[in-house]
């Protein structure tokens, strides 16, 4: 079974700070990719991030990087120098190789950035 | 990025009443497409997986037909909730991925429900 957990409902960041944004799963496959994913309050689900888990390498696009620790099981995303416009519900999601096409989704975390 | 288009965004009816929404790929190929429901402020529900010429595969506990889904095409695939009754009322978001784009889910901007 595949389980995704985001444990922080919400978080607070100043603008120009980086933040710290948890997930950990669980999946027995050996072969998984991790996303991230930005939910503004429009609704739109916008694409950030992907990590494999065979990649050496943590995943990095622009402001963000994923933070992978295969051993512990954590995909946490890292959002440096946040600007207003990062205020919105992140989700991590997870898909496994014996999942085919299911992507399962964390409960997600809200962001503030304040100005 | 890949471009997926959800219409209408906003749908207000009347209980009793059907109602279609329709997810598009405007520049890839959506070998599969997924349907989310959204309850707010809580994470995506998978409803239903549609792979195109084929029937939908749906989540345990969704009822299939109240939620019909068709994936006529390789860029559309829609969603039609059948006589929709007000705890139908919620956001739903498709989401597709194709060819080329490994493993990256790109999704609609959502349809929010409304039924009186």
């Amino acid at each position: 079974a595949q389980k995704i957990t985001q444990t922080q409902p919400g978080m607070f960041v100043q603008e120009k700070e980086a933040v710290t944004l948890d997930c950990t799963y669980d999946t027995s496959d050996p072969s998984y990719g991790l996303f991230w994913y930005k939910q503004p309050s429009s609704g739109e689900m916008i694409f950030l991030i992907y990590q494999g888990s065979y990649d050496q390498q943590n995943a990095t696009e622009g402001r963000y990087s994923l933070n992978f620790q295969k051993a512990r099981k954590s995909a946490n995303l890292v959002i440096s120098a946040s600007q207003l416009g990062d205020s919105a519900m992140y989700f991590c999601a997870m898909r496994g190789a014996s999942t085919g096409n299911q992507f399962y989704f964390g409960t997600g975390t809200s962001l503030t950035v304040i100005p | 990025g890949a471009v997926v288009s959800q219409h209408p965004s906003r749908v207000i009816c009347k209980s009793g009443t059907s109602v279609k929404i329709e997810c598009r790929s405007l520049d890839f190929q959506a070998t599969t497409m997924f349907w989310y429901r959204q309850f707010p402020k809580k994470s995506l529900m998978l409803m239903a997986t549609s792979n195109e010429g084929s029937k939908a595969t749906y989540e345990q506990g969704v009822e299939k037909d109240k939620f019909l889904i068709n994936h006529a095409s390789l860029t559309l695939s829609t969603l039609t909730v059948t006589s929709a009754h007000p705890e139908d009322s919620s956001f739903y978001i498709c989401s597709a991925r194709g060819p080329g784009w490994g493993e990256k889910l790109f999704f609609g901007s959502g349809t929010q429900l409304s039924v009186l």
